[in-house]
């Protein structure tokens, strides 16, 4: 069955930067798009960006350019999300999902940033 | 960037009412707009894709309609579960906008 697991919980102070992992199983890894979400603490869903796990080509929202980074491993059938620079705003949980329309979804990665 | 909006954002109802979630969209984006539902600590469950597709296992309850800038979510015959948050998201072009979510209560 098709199933994506995240890493586990993350703390990281101000400045510092944090990756999680997405790992893929079930279906053929490089034939879909996988999204990075998040979601603050009693807030909305919010979009950041897109891999294509073939291509390897992204897509970032602006509001975190220059500080997201997506890549994969094709052979591990992994997708990592790299954040940069983070302050107390990036609080969240961090979902990983599948395909443009997203049928399948990780279980989320909690990222607490404090000092 | 293309704006969701969602409408109500706040909603309480009973079990067995048919309730009815809006979401605009600041420019047309055809029918690129999925509908998911969240419980709370949970991820997001696809409900409808393409704006009226149901997913596979989702009962018929629940319908979809619209396209270019104004969409709908339909729930007909509330039951237990369904109380949730609901979310739309466009697909029509980069980022992925989402609305800012609606909460449906028990009243």
């Amino acid at each position: 069955q098709v199933q994506l697991v995240q890493s586990g919980t993350e703390v990281k102070k101000p400045g510092a930067s944090v990756k999680i992992s997405c790992k893929a199983s079930g279906y053929s890894f490089t034939k879909y798009y996988i999204h990075w979400v998040r979601q603050a603490p009693g807030q909305g869903l919010e979009w950041m960006g897109i891999i294509n796990a073939g291509l390897g080509s992204t897509n970032y929202s602006q509001k975190f350019q220059g500080r997201i980074t997506l890549t994969r491993d094709t052979s591990t059938r992994t997708v990592y999300m790299e954040l940069s620079s983070l302050r107390s705003e990036d609080t969240a949980l961090y979902f990983c999902a599948r395909k443009t329309y997203s049928d399948y979804w990780g279980q989320g990665t909690l990222v607490t940033v404090s000092s | 960037d293309i704006q969701l909006t969602q409408s109500p954002s706040f909603l309480s109802a009973s079990v067995g009412d048919r309730v009815t979630i809006t979401c605009r969209a600041s420019q047309g984006i055809s029918s690129y707009l999925a509908w998911y539902q969240q419980k709370p600590g949970r991820a997001p469950k696809l409900l409808v894709s393409a704006a009226s597709t149901l997913q596979t296992g989702v009962p018929s309850r629940f319908s979809g309609s619209g396209s270019g800038t104004e969409f709908t979510l339909t729930i007909n015959n509330l039951q237990p579960e369904d109380f949730a948050s609901y979310y739309c998201q466009q697909v029509n072009s980069y980022p992925y906008t989402f609305g800012q979510g609606t909460k449906l209560e028990i009243q």
